[in-house]
């Protein structure tokens, strides 16, 4: 089975610019779930979608959106970019929303200038 | 203010010596998992604990889930240079929902030296 892809892999963009970072799910699983990870740090939870809705979000800003597609693949997009946002994005695909393990993508490393 | 403190941050052993690796909270979760990240890749589900008192072995890996359900730990015993990385331990708070809202611990990079 395919497993959870993320693209682009690298990105550098300017303080004020506007990103979206793409997730394939894996094969099977309806729910995405997308976390940043700063250099040295753990991974913090963004937002989930499931069934094309959010389904829960962190304690993140509302320049951070996202969309979840009828085939599950979904996008996270960040607009007016700070310096901060600099990081490792990662995407998570579930089977469902209840208690199935995530696999994870092997993420966006975005970098803000 | 992390939710969940794992020590140490940052370990470098020889190999073939044994190790620990604490997550700590003052919170209760419903469930804790252990993953394992390598640079430049997401990280990968070790294993999943979740009844308090529970312990998991996956070949030189011990996992335990504390009796309250707030404190897990990570050992290896004879570890080996593959077993290089970032470990994570995660949980969903109780009244959380479901997995994918997980809580990390900010990480212990493991050094395993030939």
């Amino acid at each position: 089975e395919t497993g959870v892809t993320q693209s682009p892999t690298h990105l550098i963009k300017t303080r004020g610019q506007q990103v979206t970072l793409r997730c394939s799910s894996q094969s099977g699983h309806n729910t995405v779930s997308w976390y940043q990870q700063a250099l040295g740090q753990g991974p913090q939870f963004i937002f989930q979608y499931y069934r094309e809705e959010e389904n829960g979000r962190g304690n993140f800003p509302p320049r951070f959106s996202g969309l979840q597609f009828p085939n599950y693949s979904s996008e996270l997009n960040v607009n007016a970019l700070e310096l901060d946002d600099s990081a490792l994005y990662l995407c998570a695909s579930s089977r469902d929303s209840g208690n199935s393990p995530l696999h994870f993508g092997n993420g966006t490393r975005l970098t803000v200038t | 203010t992390q939710l969940l403190e794992q020590s140490p941050q940052f370990l470098s052993i020889q190999e073939g010596e044994n190790l620990t690796v604490y997550c700590n909270s003052s919170s209760v979760f419903s469930s804790l998992q252990w993953y394992r990240q390598e640079p430049g890749e997401g990280p990968v589900l070790l294993v999943t604990v979740v009844t308090g008192g529970e312990v998991k072995k996956l070949k030189r890996l011990t996992f335990q889930f504390g009796d309250a359900r707030k404190d897990s730990s990570l050992h290896i015993t004879a570890a080996q240079p593959g077993d290089t990385g970032l470990y994570l331990c995660a949980g969903n708070r109780v009244g959380s929902g479901n997995t994918g809202k997980l809580i990390f611990g900010q990480g212990t990079t493991l050094q395993v030296k030939p």
